[in-house]
């Protein structure tokens, strides 16, 4: 059964800072893995897709990269900012061949001025 | 475009009680896809479904729960006899095609928040 696990739940940071945000998944036969962000009680937006046979993908200030073999992906925010405070969700999909994600519980982010 | 559309946005019901919570995709996409957040936990998939075909319904509850994406009109997620541990957020996503064969994931809805009184 795949998992998903995003460690810290909680980080607190000034703004300006780099940041690097983890997941990692149990189950390495992924179709693709994708970051959103969840501002409270909003919906999700999508940040970032990358398809299992992709090493990574980038969007403005975000890096997202993908480790298959080791069950890893890494989200890069460069230079952050008070609107980038929110919830950060990693999900995956394949799992016995389904194309429903898998998500892990989130990452709360606070980036404070 | 409107991006995927969920409503009500909020829902309060009492116990016993039907809940309905519909969601229209994006145009042009006719893969849908139901997912519950409960307090203090991550979104559960619930169900899967494509115009007038239930998918993978592998996450729904055996009773009380049911789902439908009719040829037209919204998907509808149904709820029937409610108790208070539905009281959840019921997000809706949808897509163009397998998302495997895509470069741009899901689209999710901004969400129904149900509550049972």
């Amino acid at each position: 059964k795949q998992e998903v696990t995003q460690i810290p739940a909680a980080l607190s940071v000034p703004e300006g800072e780099n940041l690097v945000l983890n997941c990692s998944f149990t189950d390495s036969a992924i179709y693709n893995l994708q970051w959103f962000r969840q501002d409270p009680g909003k919906g999700l937006t999508s940040l970032l897709l990358i398809q299992s046979s992709q090493r990574e993908q980038t969007s403005g200030r975000l890096n997202a990269s993908l480790d298959k073999s080791s069950g890893r992906s890494t989200l890069y925010i460069a230079a952050s900012q008070p609107g980038d405070s929110a919830t950060y969700l990693c999900a995956v999909s394949g799992e016995g061949g389904s194309e429903k994600l898998v998500f892990g519980k989130g990452m709360k982010l606070t980036v404070n001025p | 475009n409107a991006g995927v559309m969920q409503n009500p946005r909020h829902l309060v019901r009492r116990r016993g009680q039907e809940a309905r919570l519909r969601c229209s995709p994006m145009k042009g996409h006719s893969h849908v896809y139901w997912y519950r957040q409960l307090p203090e936990e991550g979104l559960k998939f619930m169900v899967y479904l494509q115009k007038e075909n239930i998918i993978d319904e592998s996450g729904m509850p055996k009773e009380r729960f049911s789902a439908e994406f009719p040829k037209e009109g919204p998907s509808i997620l149904r709820i029937q006899q409610v108790v208070r541990g539905d009281s959840a957020a019921y997000f809706c996503a949808s897509s163009e095609m397998v998302v495997r064969f895509t470069n741009y994931g899901y689209t999710f809805g901004s969400g129904t928040r149900l509550t049972v009184v």
